[in-house]
């Protein structure tokens, strides 16, 4: 079945420093790709998407690319901000319209 | 445009009690979507709707019901109340073009 698979965190970086959150999937077909984030309080906001291989999503400096030969949609940012302190969650949109999702991956930017 | 909205955003429940979890869009979006969020666990599924009059269950509908009378309405009931239902709900909507879903800002629920 499908699956998404999310480094574990809490990741704790200090202000401009390089992020990388891992993001690997298992799937049948051909998924489109998410990343969502999640403020402290509120809701899941899309940061970005793909949906086809070796597509770049992009958004707020933020960066990820669908690969499909290692089935991975890493989240990249070169120089990450205080403002940027969440929860990033990795999702896999299928053909039956569901999204499957990894299970968090929290981020503190230290000033 | 509000976009989804849920109500309430707190509640405290007692073992046993029943209540309704509130969810509207004013997007036209024929899909609708209820999920928990358990820390450390990511989103499941609970329900969901692909239009008015037409709803499915995900993959944890034990203890909850829903209906979809109307497009923006998609109310999550849950009848008896269980320590094991203590989780924020959030609910979500898409159109039929694309698979990406616009989330409420969910409702923190404490099952005591």
């Amino acid at each position: 079945g499908n699956s998404v698979t999310q480094m574990e965190g809490p990741v704790t970086l200090s202000e401009e420093a390089f992020l990388t959150i891992n993001c690997t999937y298992t799937a049948t077909g051909y998924p489109s790709l998410f990343w969502y984030v999640q403020y402290p309080g509120e809701g899941l906001q899309l940061l970005l998407k793909a949906t086809k291989a070796d597509d770049k999503g992009s958004n707020k400096g933020f960066e990820a690319t669908y690969r499909k030969e290692t089935t991975s949609f890493h989240l990249e940012k070169g120089s990450v901000q205080v403002s940027d302190s969440a929860v990033y969650f990795c999702a896999l949109g299928n053909q039956g319209g569901k999204l499957i999702f990894g299970q968090g991956t929290e981020l503190s930017v230290k000033p | 445009n509000a976009g989804v909205t849920q109500t309430p955003k707190f509640r405290i429940l007692k073992i046993g009690q029943s209540m309704t979890l509130q969810c509207t869009q004013d997007m036209n979006h024929n899909y609708m979507y209820w999920y928990r969020q358990d820390p450390g666990m990511g989103l499941k599924l609970i329900y969901y709707s692909v239009g008015a009059g037409i709803t499915d269950k995900g993959e944890v509908p034990n203890g909850y019901n829903v209906s979809r009378s109307t497009t923006e309405d998609f109310p999550l009931r849950l009848e008896l109340a269980a320590p094991s239902q203590t989780s924020v709900y959030f609910c979500a909507s898409r159109d039929g073009a694309s698979l990406e879903q616009y989330f409420g800002p969910g409702t923190r629920l404490t099952v005591t």
